[in-house]
């Protein structure tokens, strides 16, 4: 398996909401990443989980909340957004972060209104 | 600081024509490249990587590309296009940020559109 996946594949929230995007995967990476991606642009860096502990946050805002609760999932909790956070959220999988290459999962697209 | 440049941002070809996406990048150490491919509303696909060995890289789809270092670039070529070909290609880098962490820097990317 070979696959990376994401929940939901569309979100539509309003600014007040609490919603949480899921990440999953089954290829024993131990490395998870985050990325924002809006339209016409290439996808921008959030966070990175190496082996379940948080390793890198691109100074996120805090409305946007990681947890990586085993080494297959990833999900990203959001409360209290902008409409400017509106975009593609892409997960991605490395074997380690030490590894060079990530593959990306079909991205949840987030509509916030 | 590490960077790349897609020298292209919209690459219009008829079908069956050859194209070239190019690529260039900018680092002092040691680089590792990756071109990936992104179809309206999907995530990115991983297209070819050249991490050492044959400057030569076959990826999916009949892409290959060819990594030079005396030139800094990467760029990606298909000696025919098809229609399904349209998409976003993306160039990335991989650099180590500190510590253990590898991160991918992207290119701005380059829409190719394959017409009829």
């Amino acid at each position: 398996d070979t696959e990376v996946t994401q929940t939901p594949k569309h979100l539509v929230m309003g600014m007040t909401n609490k919603k949480s995007l899921k990440c999953e995967q089954h290829m024993g990476h131990r490395a998870m990443y985050w990325y924002k991606q809006k339209a016409k642009k290439p996808p921008e860096l959030m966070f990175v989980y190496s082996y379940e502990k948080l390793s890198i946050n691109e100074s996120v805002p805090s409305r946007f909340s990681p947890e990586c609760p085993n080494s297959s999932l990833l999900n990203l909790h959001l409360h209290a957004l902008q409409p400017e956070d509106s975009a593609l959220y892409l997960c991605a999988s490395s074997p380690s972060a030490f590894h060079y290459e990530q593959y990306f999962g079909p991205g949840t697209r987030l509509t916030v209104t | 600081a590490q960077s790349v440049t897609q020298l292209d941002s919209q690459v219009p070809v008829f079908e069956e024509a050859p194209v070239e996406l190019r690529c260039n990048y900018s680092s002092s150490v040691s680089v590792y490249l990756f071109w990936y491919v992104q179809y309206p509303n999907q995530g990115l696909q991983l297209l070819l990587k050249y991490l050492s060995g044959s400057t030569l890289v076959k990826g999916i789809n009949g892409f290959e590309a060819e990594f030079n270092k005396s030139q800094t670039s990467f760029h990606l070529r298909k000696p025919s296009v098809h229609i399904s070909d349209t998409a976003e290609y993306f160039c990335a880098v991989s650099m180590n940020s500190g510590g253990s962490n590898y991160k991918l820097t992207f290119g701005k990317g380059t829409l190719l559109t394959v017409n009829p």
